[in-house]
C-alpha cells in the first residue's frame, strides 16, 4: 500500500513564526503535492513538485515556499505564518507515466495561527 | 481551465436509502481522468474510482456505482443502501494526463446517513 506520511496531524503557532510542513511517501512516487483545504473552498493546489529539486506554483503560492531535496520528502515552508494561513494542509503524492496520475494522501495537518 | 462543480453542498439521507452524489466538470483537453476521493472524519482522503475519458463505461463495486457521460460531461457517483460508515465529505476530480497530472477538485459534497 502507498503510504503518505506527514509530520504533525495538529500544529499551533504563532504570527511571524516559520512554519515546515513534512510530508514523505515511500512508493517512490516522482511528483508530489501539497494543498490546503478550507471549508466551502474544496481543496485549492499551493505547489507541486515533479521530480527531486523541481517545484511548480500552483493555485495560490503566495506566502508559501516548499522544498524537495530528496525525491521521498516534500516540505512546505511558511516563511513568515500568518492568521489566514489557519488551514488543514493536504500533502499527496502520484506516479507519474502511463496508468499513474491517482494521488494518494497523507492525513492532513490542522494548523492553528494565533 | 479546467473546473469541476459539485452542486451539492450538504445531503442528508437516512440509512438504507439510496443516495446520488452529483459531478459536473469542464475542460477543453480531450483526455483527462476523473475521480471521486473520500474524506471521512479523520481528514485523510481516499481514493475511490478513476476512469479515463475514453472509457465511459460505468462502474459498480459493491454498494458504490459510477455513471460517466462525456455528453453531459458528468461523473455521478451513486451509494445504494447507505450505512452510517458512508458518511463523510465526497470530492470529485479531474486530472491532466501529461506532467504531473495535476488535479482540479471540486468542493465536496458533506454526506450524513442518519440511523
Amino acid at each position: 500500500d502507498v503510504k503518505v506520511t506527514q509530520s504533525s496531524r495538529y500544529l499551533v503557532k504563532r504570527t511571524g513564526e516559520k512554519v515546515f510542513l513534512e510530508c514523505v511517501q515511500d512508493m517512490d512516487h516522482e511528483n508530489m503535492f501539497w494543498y490546503r483545504q478550507d471549508p466551502g473552498l474544496g481543496l485549492r493546489l499551493i505547489y507541486f513538485s515533479y521530480d527531486v529539486k523541481m517545484k511548480e506554483k500552483g493555485d495560490i503560492p503566495e506566502g508559501y515556499s516548499v522544498s524537495r531535496e530528496k525525491k521521498e520528502r516534500f516540505s512546505l515552508i511558511l516563511e513568515s505564518a500568518s492568521t489566514n494561513q489557519t488551514s488543514m494542509y493536504l500533502c499527496a503524492s502520484s506516479r507519474s507515466g502511463p496508468g499513474g496520475v491517482t494521488q494518494y494522501f497523507g492525513p492532513g495537518t490542522r494548523l492553528l495561527v494565533l | 481551465a479546467q473546473k469541476v462543480t459539485q452542486a451539492q453542498t450538504e445531503i442528508s439521507v437516512v440509512e438504507k436509502e439510496d443516495v446520488t452524489l452529483d459531478c459536473v466538470y469542464e475542460t477543453r483537453d480531450t483526455t483527462y481522468y476523473l475521480f471521486w476521493y473520500k474524506q471521512p472524519p479523520s481528514g485523510e482522503l481516499v481514493f475511490l474510482i478513476r476512469r479515463n475519458s475514453f472509457d465511459e463505461q460505468n462502474e459498480i463495486s459493491g454498494r458504490y456505482s459510477w455513471n460517466f457521460q462525456k455528453s453531459t460531461s458528468s461523473f455521478n457517483f451513486t451509494i445504494t443502501a447507505s450505512q452510517v460508515v458512508d458518511s463523510a465529505v465526497y470530492f470529485c476530480a479531474l486530472s491532466e494526463t501529461s506532467g504531473a497530472g495535476k488535479s482540479t477538485f471540486g468542493d465536496g459534497t458533506t454526506l450524513t446517513v442518519k440511523p
